[in-house]
């Protein structure tokens, strides 16, 4: 079975500073990584993906994400948060050839950054 | 493109009330998904379709949920009676493929209370 954990409920960061947000997944196989944002009132949107290949992956609103197969973690990193970027982050993983074809999405993270 | 399309976008109903959702995927995408979201529980999945053939409806909490897709651009999900557990907001989501890799395209929701 394949699972995904978000370890914080919350990250509070300053307006400027680097943001990271947690990720560890579970998984039989070769995993297939998602991210996705949800601002309030609207649907999640896909920021970025790890299929495979190069380990960091860059996705949308200057966002990035890092495979590490050894810590079986998909860290969300941004290099200066902004304000804007306040909202719920959510992970999620599914199984590469054979497996699920259904992600399987954590409990979010709610990002906070501050003025 | 104009994205997924629910409709509506707010329900309010009385317990014992039919509830009918409605959702257009991305024109192209073969695969749709209908999600759940509450604070308690998070996002959970509750069927997937795949080239509008039912394919996991193993999320559907109890016999008064239903979901069709008559085609490939329209699916509803029906409740049929509402409960006040009820109370959500309701997600469809599509993608272009089967295969794990793809990432889904949510729409903007329909916030269901039932009173």
């Amino acid at each position: 079975a394949q699972s995904v954990a978000q370890p914080e409920d919350q990250v509070n960061v300053a307006e400027g500073n680097p943001l990271t947000v947690k990720c560890t997944y579970s998984v039989s196989g070769n995993p297939y990584l998602f991210w996705y944002v949800q601002y309030p009132n609207r649907g999640l949107q896909f920021l970025l993906k790890y299929i495979t290949g190069d380990n960091l992956v860059k996705g949308s609103y200057g966002f990035e994400a890092e495979f590490n197969k050894s810590q079986t973690s998909f860290h969300l990193k941004k290099p200066s948060a902004l304000v804007s970027d306040s909202a719920l982050y959510f992970c999620a993983v599914s199984f590469a050839s054979g497996g699920s074809y259904i992600p399987t999405f954590g409990r979010g993270t709610s990002l906070i950054v501050h003025p | 493109d104009a994205g997924v399309i629910q409709s509506p976008r707010h329900e309010v109903t009385e317990m014992g009330q039919e509830v009918t959702l409605r959702c257009k995927p991305i024109s192209g995408h073969n695969s749709l998904f209908w999600y759940r979201q509450t604070m308690m529980r998070g996002l959970e999945l509750l069927i997937y379709f795949n080239n509008n053939v039912p394919i996991d409806d193993s999320g559907m909490p109890e016999d008064r949920f239903s979901a069709k897709m008559p085609n490939a651009s329209f699916s509803t999900l029906k409740i049929q009676p509402s409960e006040p557990r009820d109370s959500a907001v309701y997600f469809c989501a599509s993608s272009s493929g089967t295969l794990s890799s793809y990432e889904q395209y949510f729409g903007p929701g329909t916030r269901l209370t039932v009173t």
